[in-house]
């Protein structure tokens, strides 16, 4: 079975604190995607990266930057919390032919 | 833009009744078609998706959702439902070369007992 591991399932971090969320995939998948998720938005893509070191926006990138050293991890950097940020954050990964999504347990981030 | 609807954001349902979970979608051409669950405090896992083929698609736990081109739609069924299955849904559309899914804003099901 695909396993997408995250760092952390709950996490708590004080406005202007540089965040790191990581997420690692067993699969040697090509993509990865990190997501945030809140009450009545569904799911909004921040990042997306389809190979070590390439990287593309999603949907809401402001405020967020990822790291792709290594095929199996994907790290979500955040250079400044800020309580808006506060989410459930998910990884996914996909195997090259980019349909089905893997998805992480999800780490709860609280910003005071 | 690829975009996806789910019109109901909570659907309760007593336990062995039947479900349908309504999914519309926007999309230029030929999508892909998925259908997640999230339980409580968990990740999404995939119950089902279609790519071409046989509209009538099954998945896992005695789901199923059938693909309706000219309605746009790719609802989800069940014909009996459990306890088991309160969990939030979510239908995603994504395109073969586009590297990305769009997730509606899903649905709750509750189940009474």
């Amino acid at each position: 079975d695909v396993k997408v591991t995250q760092s952390s399932r709950y996490l708590v971090k004080r406005t202007g604190e540089k965040v790191f969320l990581e997420c690692v995939q067993d699969m040697d998948h090509e993509n990865m995607f990190w997501y945030r998720q809140d009450p009545g938005l569904g799911l909004r893509l921040i990042y997306f990266s389809y190979d070590v070191k390439m990287k593309e926006k999603g949907d809401i990138p402001e405020g967020y930057s990822v790291s792709r050293e290594k095929k199996e991890r994907f790290s979500l950097i955040l250079e400044s919390a800020s309580t808006n940020q506060t989410s459930m954050y998910l990884c996914a990964s996909s195997p090259l032919d980019r349909s089905t999504q893997y998805f992480g347990p999800g780490t709860r981030l609280t910003v005071l | 833009a690829q975009s996806v609807t789910q019109p109901d954001i909570h659907i309760t349902v007593s336990e062995g009744a039947s479900l349908e979970l309504r999914c519309n979608y926007s999309y230029g051409a030929t999508p892909y078609l998925f259908w997640y669950v999230q339980s409580p405090g968990q990740g999404l896992q995939l119950l089902l998706k279609y790519f071409s083929g046989d509209t009538l698609v099954q998945g896992i736990k005695g789901f199923e959702a059938e693909f309706k081109r000219s309605q746009s739609s790719f609802n989800l069924r069940k014909p009996s439902v459990h306890w088991s299955d309160a969990a939030e849904y979510f239908c995603a559309v994504g395109a073969a070369n586009a590297g990305k899914s769009t997730f509606g804003d899903g649905t709750t099901l509750t189940v009474k007992p």
